[in-house]
């Protein structure tokens, strides 16, 4: 079983477009996370959900969204996107925030045309 | 935030060799931890250590921590193949369920 799955693996879209990306994980976790990797690989934390609460937004446009059902799903969705959104994103999630482990999803490889 | 912050090396190693990589964060921290990356994939826990030790073990794997200088390595022995990855150091600095990650190291293994 996956324990962290984002869909889809792949997206190419035209700019202006808008999209989400789903993430679900099955290990009972409290706390999940956004992560975008450029294209150096820098992998930098867009927000983060502790119980279906926002914890953490860093400085992310506001076209992005992330959205909690519940505690096991946090999606990303992204209006009016622009080629500087191309990136790998990934969720994550993990026990108790950053002292424990974090379990990452495969990424979702966005390409925006 | 505060991140780690890793060497800005390539390592390129023939296999058996031992690969060595550094990570320096700024402010204190509960924890630091050690992630790998295979291309194309997401990132694999490898090892937590807490700001009260100064050594850990897992199989191959030997990191360190110096709170003093604010430091770690990660020593990764007897290389594979298997082990070309980017790695990742990653802190809890900041706190707030912030895990912020350094800019990784990419080390290639030579059969």
């Amino acid at each position: 079983d996956t324990a962290v799955s984002q869909t889809p693996k792949y997206l190419v879209t035209q700019m202006g477009n808008d999209k989400s990306i789903k993430c679900e994980q099955n290990l009972g976790h409290d706390t999940m996370y956004w992560y975008k990797q450029d294209s150096k690989k820098f992998l930098k934390i867009m927000f983060s959900y502790n119980n279906k609460e926002l914890i953490i937004n860093e400085t992310v446009p506001n076209r992005f969204s992330p959205k909690s059902p519940d505690k096991a799903h946090l999606n990303l969705h992204i209006n009016s996107l622009e080629l500087g959104d191309s990136a790998v994103y990934f969720c994550a999630s993990s026990r108790g925030g950053g002292i424990s482990e974090a379990f990452f999803g495969q990424g979702t490889r966005l390409t925006v045309v | 935030s505060q991140q780690g912050e890793e060497d800005p090396q390539a390592l390129s190693i023939q296999e058996g060799e031992n690969a060595t990589m550094n990570c320096s964060y700024k402010t204190s921290i509960n924890n630091l931890q050690w992630y790998r990356q295979n291309s194309g994939r997401g990132l694999v826990h490898l090892i937590l250590i807490r700001s009260n030790e100064r050594e850990k073990h897992s199989g191959r794997l030997r990191v360190t921590l110096d709170t003093s200088k604010k430091s770690s390595s990660l020593l990764i022995t007897a290389s594979r193949a298997a082990d070309t990855a980017s790695y990742f150091c990653a802190t809890d600095a900041g706190g707030n369920n912030r895990l912020a990650f350094g800019k990784g190291n990419q080390v290639v293994v030579i059969p």
